[in-house]
């Protein structure tokens, strides 16, 4: 079946630290681009950070840069996003989002997980 | 404030038509990057319904079809049903943030 599916999620306190994981399945990882989207509670979707097939090129979003790295292991066919300095506004459920598109600026996201939930409290 | 624009809320009978707009400006849909459309009921995975503008993926009814003009693109969904009630989000690419950017939504009710 074709899938994702993450864990990870939980509480953690403000400056805590948190590794996401998404498990892919039925298609064939290494060749595709991996992004993680996030929606805050009673808000948007929000482009958080995509990784190259090879993951030899990653991307950020500004709110996030120098906080939090995005990795794969394609062996595992599996996504990863290390959280760091975590604070309030980064409390959201963590969409895994595999992505699909001709050139960069055309990217989008063909197949998607349920997500996992990550607050951020004291 | 997102960078693209969506009507927070819309609203149809069944069976009637209904369209989501979706505006941006000279750096993304302007630009002439791609706008995507995308389905989501909270606590689901979201489903992409159309990308590169016009294309929808295989299983998506053509009740729902995608348009793009100028700065602008929109989302039509024709004969309504009441398993259409749900979030819809557009995507594109923003090249002065060098970005992926969502819309903040559109909430669709099917009276």
């Amino acid at each position: 079946e074709v899938q994702l599916v993450e864990s990870g999620g939980g509480l953690v306190q403000p400056g805590g630290s948190l590794r996401l994981s998404c498990a892919a399945s039925g298609f064939t990882y290494s060749t595709y681009a991996m992004s993680w989207v996030r929606q805050a509670p009673g808000k948007g979707l929000e482009w958080v950070s995509t990784a190259r097939g090879s993951g030899g090129y990653t991307y950020y979003a500004d709110s996030v840069k120098g906080r939090f790295t995005i990795s794969r292991d394609n062996s595992k066919n599996t996504l990863y996003l290390q959280m760091s300095s975590l604070r309030a506004e980064d409390t959201a459920v963590y969409h895994c989002a595999k992505g699909r598109g001709v050139g960069l600026g055309n990217w989008y996201f063909d197949l998607w997980g349920r997500g996992t939930l990550v607050t951020v409290s004291s | 404030q997102s960078v693209l624009t969506q009507p927070p809320s819309v609203s149809g009978a069944p069976g009637q038509r209904v369209t989501i707009s979706c505006t941006g400006s000279s750096s993304n849909i302007g630009a002439n990057y791609d706008v995507h459309w995308y389905q989501h009921l909270p606590g689901t995975a979201p489903k992409l319904l159309i990308y590169g503008n016009t294309n929808r993926p295989s299983g998506v009814p053509d009740r729902f079809s995608g348009s793009k003009s100028g700065t602008s693109a929109s989302l039509a969904i024709t004969g309504l049903q009441a398993e259409d009630e749900a979030d819809y989000y557009c995507q594109s690419y923003d090249s002065s943030l060098t970005s992926w950017v969502f819309g903040g939504g559109t909430k669709l009710t099917v009276l």
